[in-house]
């Protein structure tokens, strides 16, 4: 039982390209998000989904897209990468929605665009 | 606009010792308030939460205080170890979304 994992660890881009960002969970989790963590931040929230085939906008989606096509997985694109986006993503999961129910998290991925 | 706020980046404490971890909102709608801890190069980890229909919430060492006039909510952690050392996030909820404060950075000297 892996939990939440995310896949690359660290990547670097040049502006202007792009990536998808993996995250995966084999809880069958219904809920899954994407935030970015920068300093003096917090955690924001970008995307998130509350089950198969469904995405919704957070609190800074700009810039990224998101699919949700298979429950266990939920990708993260930047289809132009900017310096802005420079930042430590992780996502997160929970079973169901609401507060109460806690959101585990993965590892995060640490992405620094030139 | 920052709707969770933690006002203290860093927080030291000797073991054995309380500590004290404060966390401010302002939006009156969140229904669930959360405490997550972080350690370096790790994803964060549920700690303790509470409802905002309560006011207090214990976990073993762990305690959580809800004053919602003030809207205020702290952590206490009795006694500090020094595996407690880490960075706690405040996260507040409404709906299917989630606020998460700056963290305070903990350290708990031996």
């Amino acid at each position: 039982n892996a939990g939440v994992t995310q896949t690359p660890k660290f990547r670097v881009l040049k502006t202007g390209q792009s990536m998808t960002l993996l995250c995966a969970q084999d809880m069958n989790h219904e809920y899954m998000y994407w935030y970015r963590q920068d300093p003096g931040m917090g955690l924001r929230l970008i995307h998130y989904s509350v089950g198969e085939g469904t995405t919704a906008k957070g609190e800074v989606p700009d810039g990224y897209n998101v699919s949700r096509l298979k429950k266990q997985n939920f990708l993260l694109g930047l289809e132009s990468a900017a310096p802005s986006q420079t930042s430590v993503y992780f996502c997160a999961s929970t079973l169901a929605g609401g507060g109460y129910n806690e959101q585990f998290f993965g590892p995060g991925t640490r992405l620094t665009v030139l | 606009d920052q709707q969770v706020k933690q006002n203290s980046p860093s927080l030291s404490v000797q073991e054995g010792r309380i500590s004290i971890l404060n966390c401010d909102y302002t939006n009156s709608m969140f229904d669930y308030f959360l405490w997550y801890k972080k350690y370096p190069a790790e994803g964060p980890t549920f700690l303790i939460s509470i409802s905002s229909i309560k006011d207090k919430n214990e976990d073993g060492r762990f305690t959580v205080f809800l004053n919602k006039s003030a809207k205020h909510l702290s952590l206490h952690i009795v006694p500090s170890q020094p595996g407690d050392s880490a960075v706690y996030f405040c996260a507040a909820s409404f709906g299917n979304q989630f606020y998460f404060g700056t963290g305070t950075s903990l350290t708990v000297i031996p």
